[in-house]
């Protein structure tokens, strides 16, 4: 069965600063893979995605993440974070055999932007 | 932008009662799931709907949960003896067709479910 692992359970980041969410995913083959970003009271929100071609996906909100398939890995970066983006994020893979699978997430990362 | 939408936003329940959460998928997506999270846990899968009935189901889903496409608009997750271990937010999400480019689950704001 394929698995998340984001071992990072919180972050602590400066606002104007750098970021990575790191995410590793256990699967046979490429799967799908998303982050989504869950704020306080709300839902999940998709972030990006990756389904194949380039391994550098850019997302809404000035993310990206990276997939390399020799990690098993699939980053989440953000050059500069903005005080809004604390929130929980989670990275999830989806079998890339059709759309009755539902997604496996990880555990998930609690972002705090320090001022 | 259309979204999923799903109600109560909190459902207070007593232990052994029945519950039925709501969810209104986005109008023309074909799949449906239900996803529950336990407070401080990951997001699970529980089961997803296509085509009128269930495609696929986790170990979590078992004979206390079942899901219903009553009308046109609505999906339901219905659990019918409530257990103190089903309190957790429980989301709805839909999606379009596999395979396509604009693939992605969408995913509504939860119910809390609180057995006690």
């Amino acid at each position: 069965a394929q698995s998340v692992t984001q071992p990072d359970i919180h972050i602590t980041v400066s606002e104007g600063a750098s970021l990575e969410l790191r995410c590793n995913y256990s699967y046979g083959a490429t799967p799908y893979l998303f982050w989504y970003v869950q704020s306080p009271g709300q839902g999940l929100q998709l972030l990006l995605k990756y389904f194949s071609g380039d391994t550098l996906v850019q997302g809404i909100k000035g993310f990206e993440a990276e997939f390399k398939r020799s990690q098993s890995s699939f980053n989440l970066r953000k050059p500069s974070v903005h005080w809004s983006d604390a929130a929980e994020y989670f990275c999830a893979v989806g079998l890339s055999g059709g759309g009755a699978d539902g997604l496996t997430f990880g555990k998930g990362t609690h972002l705090i932007i320090q001022p | 932008e259309p979204e999923v939408t799903q109600t109560p936003s909190h459902q207070v329940t007593q232990m052994g009662q029945e519950v039925i959460l709501r969810c209104v998928p986005i109008s023309n997506h074909l799949y449906f799931y239900w996803y529950r999270q336990i407070l401080g846990q990951k997001v699970e899968f529980l089961v997803s709907f296509y085509n009128n009935e269930i495609s696929e189901k986790s170990e979590i889903f078992d004979d206390q949960f079942s899901v219903e496409r009553p009308d046109g608009s609505n999906f339901t997750l219905k659990i019918r003896s409530t257990k103190l271990e089903d309190s957790a937010m429980y989301f709805c999400a839909s999606s379009e067709e596999w395979g396509t480019e604009d693939y992605e689950q969408y995913f509504g704001p939860g119910t809390r479910l609180t057995v006690t």
